[in-house]
């Protein structure tokens, strides 16, 4: 069956820190990747996406690619902000299934 | 324009009674998903629905919790004879058709959050 492993957190960075998140799945067929982001106190948001292999998505300064032959889609950010501080939770979709999650990545930052 | 709306947005009930948690998708979505969120959990999907039928009713955790889609657009879930355990943030998701190859981006709304004392 689908799964995704991300690590386990929480992550604490001070301002303009580049920030990592690592996800890997595991999937059949193709599946389609998702980042998102939930702000405290609010509901999830998607912040970035990509349908296939290669693609980057890009959202807020975030980026993500997906890499078939590592079966990963990491988060990246180059200098993160307070604003940043949220739990983040990396997905995988089928076709028109349900979203499988990680078990989500606190980050707190740091003024 | 609108997002996806849930209502209540906090539901504090006693052990046995019954609670409905509604959910409003965008419009035009014809897919809508229920998740549940809980401490230690994470998300876990529940059921999911294309147009007013469920083809995956998998992740619903016993015969208690229910759930119906009328006129294709709002769903109500209903939890028969609430326990502790059923506590958790109730968060719906909808998506529109879209291409079969790919799957839609689902978009969440702000979730019900479910105290069973």
């Amino acid at each position: 069956g689908n799964s995704v492993t991300q690590m386990e957190g929480p992550v604490t960075l001070s301002e303009e820190a580049f920030l990592t998140i690592n996800c890997t799945y595991t999937a059949t067929g193709y599946p389609s990747l998702f980042w998102y982001v939930q702000y405290p106190g609010e509901g999830l948001q998607l912040l970035l996406k990509a349908t296939k292999a290669d693609d980057k998505g890009s959202n807020k300064g975030f980026e993500a690619t997906y890499r078939k032959e590592t079966t990963s889609f990491h988060l990246e950010k180059g200098s993160v902000q307070v604003s940043d501080s949220a739990v983040y939770f990396c997905a995988l979709g089928t076709g028109r299934r349900a979203l499988t999650f990680g078990s989500g990545t606190r980050l707190q930052v740091q003024p | 324009g609108a997002g996806v709306s849930q209502s209540p947005s906090n539901k504090v009930t006693e052990k046995g009674k019954d609670v409905e948690l509604r959910c409003d998708p965008i419009s035009g979505h014809t897919a809508l998903y229920w998740y549940r969120q809980s401490l230690g959990q994470g998300l876990e999907f529940l059921i999911y629905f294309q147009g007013n039928s469920a083809p995956d009713k998998s992740g619903l955790p016993s015969d208690r919790f229910s759930a119906e889609r009328t006129g294709g657009s709002v769903s109500t879930l209903t939890i028969q004879r609430t326990q502790q355990e059923d506590s958790a943030v109730y968060l719906c998701a909808s998506s529109g058709k879209g291409l079969a190859e790919f799957t839609d981006t689902q978009y969440f709304g702000p979730g019900t959050r479910l105290t069973v004392l």
